[in-house]
């Protein structure tokens, strides 16, 4: 059992280039989310997706897009990437979509980017 | 709005010490809390959590308990290992915040032989 997968695990990037984060979970989950972690500061949410097919920002959401393509896909576009969006991205999905706040969340290894 | 603080690391101490991360928050509603570990280079897993005032969440000989009238959710385990090296984040979720978690800063813990 997988679990929460992400691709690529590091990237590079030169400022403008765009690039997409692909998470994929096989737990069956309804909803899915991105979040950035930056030195100090844990983890903010970017993007969640309390079902397919229904996206909602979350707490610094400029400068992504993103795309609930399936129950178990969920990706993170950076249309022309910047410096200050070097940071680890985490993706993460939990089984229902009231939004329980007693809800797991489970999450991915990480993709570290760098943006030149 | 809702927010944690948790005291900043890094947090040195021996195998067998006594550990002790202070987490407190402020929350518009009724928060769920959660201890998360990260170890290092990989993602963040649920540690503990407690959803109603007195609970006391344990696992891996952690324990915290959720206290409302010092809005605390403090993480202890009577005796460390060198494995439990990671970081360690406090976070809370509430029902007007859909589905966010808000998460402290992180506390890193380094256990030494």
């Amino acid at each position: 059992n997988a679990g929460v997968t992400q691709t690529p695990k590091f990237q590079v990037l030169k400022t403008g280039q765009s690039m997409t984060l692909q998470c994929a979970q096989d737990m069956n989950h309804n909803s899915m989310y991105w979040y950035r972690q930056d030195p100090g500061m844990g983890l903010r949410l970017i993007y969640y997706s309390a079902s397919e097919g229904t996206t909602d920002k979350g707490e610094v959401p400029n400068g992504y897009n993103v795309s609930r393509l399936n129950k178990r896909e969920f990706s993170l576009r950076l249309e022309s990437a910047a410096p200050s969006q070097t940071s680890v991205y985490f993706c993460a999905s939990s089984a229902g979509t009231s939004g329980s706040p007693q809800e797991t969340q489970y999450f991915g290894p990480g993709t570290r980017l760098l943006v030149l | 709005g809702n927010s944690v603080t948790q005291m900043e690391g890094p947090v040195t101490l021996s195998e067998e010490a006594f550990l002790t991360i202070n987490c407190t928050y402020t929350a518009t509603g009724y928060p769920s809390l959660f201890w998360y570990v990260q170890y290092p280079g990989e993602g963040l897993q649920l540690l503990l959590k407690a959803t109603k005032a007195d609970d006391k969440g344990s696992n891996k000989g952690f324990e915290a308990t959720y206290r409302k009238e010092t809005t605390s959710f403090h993480l202890e385990k009577g005796s460390v290992q060198v494995s439990d090296s990671a970081v360690y984040f406090c976070a809370l979720r509430v029902n007007n915040a859909g589905n966010m978690l808000t998460f402290g800063g992180g506390t890193r813990l380094m256990v030494k032989p």
